[in-house]
């Protein structure tokens, strides 16, 4: 079966530290990822995916992801963590030969102090 | 606003009672989704549509549940006699045809069930 696990729930880094949020997929096909954020009462919105290609894709906001298909992950990075990236994350997996419904992680809570 | 709507953004309803959710995606996307969000959770896929038909539903989309898509525009949900189980936010969004296409959220419907 398609699941995707964000081991942490929560994320804490100072503002202008480098930050990672995780992601790990196990799917039977090839994998389609998303990353979404959600600001409180705001819907998800769309930073990043990844289809094919170069294994480092770059998204809105100045985040960027790195797809390890050996280790099956799909981390969310930004260099330097702004308070205003504070939000909840999730991420996502699609395969297309079991239909376009996206798989969602638990979600990740980011909180960058200032 | 171009985005994905949907309305009511909040219904509060006493158990037994049915409610009907709208939404109305993006104009030009052809494939809705409906998924449902609970506290600590991520969405969760419940259906989709490409144009007016229904091609997926997933098992956790009870004989209580139906959606449908007139005409390939907008698109309704409704929950009949509602239980306190139902009780979260169902998200809907759009997306065009395409295996990698990122779907586009509406900031969902909250329904609370008393």
């Amino acid at each position: 079966a398609q699941s995707v696990a964000q081991p942490e729930d929560q994320v804490n880094v100072a503002e202008g530290n480098p930050l990672t949020v995780k992601c790990t997929y196990s799917v039977s096909g090839n994998p389609y990822l998303f990353w979404y954020v959600q600001y409180p009462n705001r819907g998800l919105q769309f930073l990043l995916k990844y289809i094919t290609g170069d294994n480092l894709v770059k998204g809105s906001y100045g985040f960027e992801a790195e797809f390890n298909k050996s280790q099956t992950s799909f981390h969310l990075k930004k260099p330097s963590a702004l308070v205003s990236d504070s939000a909840l994350y999730f991420c996502a997996v699609s395969v297309y030969q079991a239909g376009t419904a996206l798989i969602f992680g638990k979600g990740t809570t980011l909180s960058v102090s200032s | 606003d171009t985005g994905v709507s949907q309305d009511p953004r909040h219904k509060i309803t006493k158990r037994g009672q049915n409610v009907t959710f709208r939404c109305d995606p993006i104009s030009e996307h052809n494939r809705l989704y409906w998924y449902r969000q609970t506290l600590g959770q991520g969405p969760e896929f419940l259906t989709y549509f490409q144009n007016e038909a229904q091609l997926e539903k997933s098992r956790l989309l009870s004989d209580r549940f139906s959606a449908e898509r007139p005409k390939g525009s907008f698109s309704t949900l409704e929950i009949q006699r509602t239980e306190q189980g139902d009780s979260a936010m169902y998200l809907c969004a759009s997306s065009w045809t395409g295996e990698s296409t990122e779907a586009f959220f509406g900031q969902g419907t909250r329904l609370t069930v008393v």
